[in-house]
């Protein structure tokens, strides 16, 4: 099984800065890595796909990069609507399908 | 419009079974994997299980020979029998549609499943 760890577990940004999330698997996962965003009492959402592509309707200022074992989430410059609890998942080998445990944006 | 609406959920005693339901509508429901997700209280997201197209299931290791996922195409239903349930099993359990490629696209709203005695 594939083990994803997210870093930091909670990161303390103020709006309109920028936000940097890590995402590392235990072996590689080639591009084969999604992002989700979940706010309080929602369903995730999902927002980057194949490490680097935005989901339809996911706004130009998310952005993905990484392959193999090290992705990044980067929030150019972020909204208030913004903050909330990322996930990383990977789909390189399955099953089962895994995610990291999490990051959760909060408002400095 | 893509919707996913789960039922099902409730209080149940370890050892016991209960059976979720995912009504599924707004795209052809029979061309797509389907997936049953998990989140325990306060923590993180735990794929269960999911479904193809031809009705071929998968699992993760600490459901097999528990739970089990169906399909019924022509009610564009999604199932998940879920029988000898432990303690550890609370969570809300969300219905996702597979998008080949992309990952879980759509998601339900969540039904809780509370295992205590």
């Amino acid at each position: 099984e594939i083990v994803l760890t997210q870093s930091p577990a909670t990161l303390s940004l103020s709006p309109g800065e920028r936000a940097t999330l890590s995402c590392r698997a235990s072996q590689s996962v080639g591009s084969y890595l999604a992002w989700y965003q979940q706010k309080p009492g929602q369903a995730p959402g999902l927002l980057i796909y194949d490490a680097s592509n935005r989901a339809t309707g996911i706004p130009a200022r998310f952005s993905g990069s990484g392959s193999g074992t090290d992705f990044t989430l980067t929030i150019s410059s972020l909204e208030p609507e913004d903050f909330a609890v990322y996930y990383c998942q990977q789909r390189a080998n399955w099953p089962p399908y895994t995610f990291g445990q999490g990051t959760k944006l909060e408002i400095k | 419009e893509v919707q996913l609406v789960e039922s099902g959920g409730g209080l149940v005693q370890p050892g016991g079974s209960l059976r979720l339901s995912c009504a599924a509508s707004g795209f052809t429901f029979s061309t797509y994997w389907m997936s049953w997700v998990r989140q325990a209280p306060g923590r993180g997201l735990e794929w269960v299980a999911n479904i193809n197209q031809d009705g071929n299931e998968f699992y993760v290791d600490s459901v097999k020979g528990r739970f089990t996922i169906s399909r019924d195409n022509a009610k564009n239903s999604l199932f998940l029998q879920m029988n000898s349930l432990r303690v550890e099993d609370t969570a809300v359990y969300y219905c996702a549609r597979e998008y080949t490629g992309w990952g879980f696209d759509y998601w339900g709203q969540g039904t809780l499943v509370t295992v205590s005695s």
